[in-house]
């Protein structure tokens, strides 16, 4: 089973500064008949479900600002909102869907500082 | 309007046995791959399984396999997990997921979920 793991765990930013969540796999995501990273990251608000920001690693969701943006290959990727918004609090997680059992990263608590 | 809603938690003793319901709109339901991702009080997302557009393929995760059944009626739009067995450990809020489009679209990321059902398990 893959498992992933994010850092930090919590994180508190300045509104309209950079904010930068990690995210590692314990094998590649990376699928090299098709050249994509199965990696999507997804943001979560207090009692709100789940709501998809990026998927294959760096490719924004319709709809979604373009402060988020999503980088990294094989096992390493990074998620980065540029200018942190008041409506950016939220948990925000990393999965795989490389293989099942697909597996979320634990979540960072992003906060403002 | 394209959604997904999830309906039959409740509270349950354990041992019991519940069956919970999503029904989909707005979109071809039966086109899909469907998931059940569930996450415990104040804990993170954890994937519980998964069926193609068809119904002729499952997946499990290993902390629920051989007690809990997914299957769809793709007539009535509706994708359900059918649980037995129940423990404490499996009190959470559920929630169904969409997945990848037809057979081919086999690994896909989740892109539409609903607001969840909490099921209980205690004495």
């Amino acid at each position: 089973d893959i498992v992933m793991t994010q850092s930090p765990d919590s994180l508190a930013v300045s509104l309209g500064e950079r904010a930068t969540i990690n995210c590692k796999s314990s094998q590649s995501v990376l699928y090299s008949s098709n050249n994509k990273n199965y990696l999507a990251w997804y943001q979560q608000k207090p009692r709100q479900p789940p709501k998809l920001l990026i998927y294959w690693a760096s490719t924004r969701e319709s709809g979604v600002p373009d402060r988020f943006s999503g980088s990294g290959s094989g096992t390493d990727f990074t998620l980065t909102i540029s200018s942190l918004q008041a409506e950016d609090v939220a948990v925000y997680y990393c999965q795989q869907y490389y293989s099942t059992p697909y597996s979320f990263g634990q979540g960072t608590k992003l906060e403002i500082k | 309007e394209v959604q997904l809603v999830e309906s039959g938690g409740g509270l349950v003793q354990p041992g019991g046995s519940l069956r919970l319901s999503c029904a989909a709109s707005g979109f071809t339901f039966s086109s899909y791959w469907m998931h059940w991702v569930r996450q415990a009080p104040g804990k993170g997302l954890v994937w519980v399984s998964r069926i193609n557009s068809d119904g002729s393929i499952t997946s499990y995760a290993d902390s629920v396999k051989g007690r809990f059944t997914i299957s769809r009626d793709n007539a009535k739009n509706t994708l359900y997990l059918q649980m037995n067995s129940l423990r404490v450990e499996d009190t959470a809020v559920y929630y169904c997921a969409r997945g990848g489009l037809y057979s081919g679209s086999t690994n896909w990321y989740f892109d539409l979920w609903g607001r969840g059902t909490l099921v209980t398990v205690s004495s």
